[in-house]
């Protein structure tokens, strides 16, 4: 498996409150992406990248800022967390092309 | 865009039943296709996968074909156990020369029972 790291596992956070996930890896893939996943939604993509510095919106990026400055680290920021964030996050990575991706375990969010 | 359409959960089965969870796409150009599986707690994992039509990919007795002529990657597994309770997904990944993006169905939850 792939070595993707997401911290923290788990947060509670209050409404209006900036926050920061990190994803972490060590398999030098080129693309790095933030899902989010609900009931009845699946998986949506909030961004991603596809380089240092290279990134692009997802699906769902409203109120999501993304940053890259090395190839292992991928951040996700919520600017002003709010209720309809509460979430499960997960990170993924894949080498690009049409090959698969790989996860991460994923973060808990409450927005309280 | 891309799209990915799966049939909705819960499926309920008894052990050693056999399984069909439907999955068809919409896609631009030769996409290649996967199965995640999520247990309980736990992010997403590679089931299988195909890369061109009429492969078959397989793992852990779990079978799905690429159909191009009927844009379908059906999972299939003759006997199903209690482990293989779970949440699956499919999914496909489009390369436009520029970008590789993942989309996914809305997941479908199998429950096994003895």
């Amino acid at each position: 498996d792939a070595g993707i790291t997401q911290s923290p596992r788990h947060k509670v956070t209050e409404t209006g409150t900036p926050v920061t996930l990190r994803c972490h890896q060590t398999e030098n893939h080129r693309y790095m992406y933030w899902y989010r996943q609900d009931p009845g939604h699946g998986l949506r993509l909030i961004h991603y990248s596809y380089g240092v510095k290279d990134t692009d919106k997802g699906e769902v990026s409203d109120g999501y800022s993304v940053s890259r400055s090395k190839t292992e680290d991928f951040l996700l920021t919520l600017e002003s967390a709010t209720s309809s964030q509460t979430s499960v996050y997960f990170c993924a990575t894949s080498g690009g092309g049409n090959t698969e991706a790989f996860f991460g375990q994923g973060t808990r969010l409450t927005v309280v | 865009g891309n799209s990915v359409t799966q049939m909705e959960g819960p499926v309920t089965l008894s052990e050693e039943a056999f399984l069909t969870i439907n999955c068809t796409y919409t896609a631009t150009g030769y996409p290649s296709l996967f199965w995640y599986v999520q247990y309980p707690g736990e992010g997403l994992q590679l089931l299988l996968k195909a890369t061109k039509a009429d492969d078959k990919g397989s793992n852990k007795g779990f079978e799905a074909t690429y159909r191009k002529e009927t844009t379908s990657f059906h999972l299939e597994k003759g006997s199903v156990q209690v482990s293989d309770s779970a949440v699956y997904f499919c999914a496909l990944v489009g390369y436009t020369g520029t970008a590789s993006k993942l989309t996914f169905g809305t997941g479908t939850r199998l429950q096994v029972t003895l």
